[in-house]
């Protein structure tokens, strides 16, 4: 199964925004993939937050903000999960998902501290 | 409203045997596919193993080839996992999900604690 690489940590201020990213091997093209993105908070199961493919095929989990978007960099084979207006209650984990060939593949998860 | 209880965890020695369940309810089992997906202590999340509807498609992470079977009962709406040959790899906190049409995990479990030692 393929590696996603997420950076293990990242840290921003209440109101800034937070760009996660999750890149996928080279010998798997992002434009072909939904990213899935989910937030994880100590002690209680994955939040599904998002997916994103393109701008005309995205969609929101249900009841999450319109501050987290998704989005991808081509040149980079990156998927990118954005917050916006940073909140206390985004501190948590996130981690990027897909599905090559009926299997299921996670990131290893990025930390996100609030300032 | 969805649920999804997961139940059957425990202690268990390397090399033993568990069968954890996961019991569905609020919505129409049958129609969707369904995943485990588990989480080592201090670890990110691994996906385990997904089924098919009626049962006709089965999938696995290599780890848990040969070893771990995946199935459903959908006249119980439930979800199994049997977990032969353990090993201390194996420790987890242990999720089913549901696969929703756009193929999210949009519903899980609150997990069930595997813990593989001697």
């Amino acid at each position: 199964q393929p590696v996603l690489t997420q950076p293990p940590s990242s840290s921003a201020s209440p109101g800034e925004s937070a760009r996660l990213t999750c890149t996928l091997p080279s010998d798997i093209n992002v434009g072909s993939y939904n990213i899935y993105w989910y937030q994880q908070k100590p002690g209680s199961p994955p939040r599904y937050l998002l997916y994103y493919y393109s701008d005309a095929d995205k969609g929101q989990g249900s009841g999450v903000p319109s501050r987290f978007s998704g989005s991808k960099d081509a040149s980079a084979n990156t998927g990118i999960l954005l917050i916006s207006g940073l909140q206390s209650e985004d501190e948590a984990d996130y981690y990027c998902m897909i599905w090559p060939n009926n299997a299921v593949v996670f990131g290893g998860g990025t930390k996100l501290t609030i300032l | 409203e969805v649920q999804l209880v997961e139940s059957g965890g425990g202690l268990v020695q390397p090399g033993g045997s568990l069968r954890l369940s996961c019991a569905a309810s609020g919505f129409t089992f049958s129609s969707y596919w369904m995943s485990w997906v588990r989480q080592a202590p201090g670890k990110g999340l691994e996906w385990v193993a997904n089924i098919k509807q009626d049962g006709s498609e089965k999938y696995y992470v290599d780890s848990v080839k040969g070893r771990f079977t995946i199935s459903r009962d959908n006249a119980k709406n439930s979800l199994y996992l049997q977990m032969n040959s353990l090993r201390d790899e194996d420790t987890a906190v242990y999720y089913c999900a549901r696969v929703g049409s756009g193929y999210d995990y949009g519903h899980w479990g609150q997990g069930t604690l595997v813990t593989v030692s001697s």
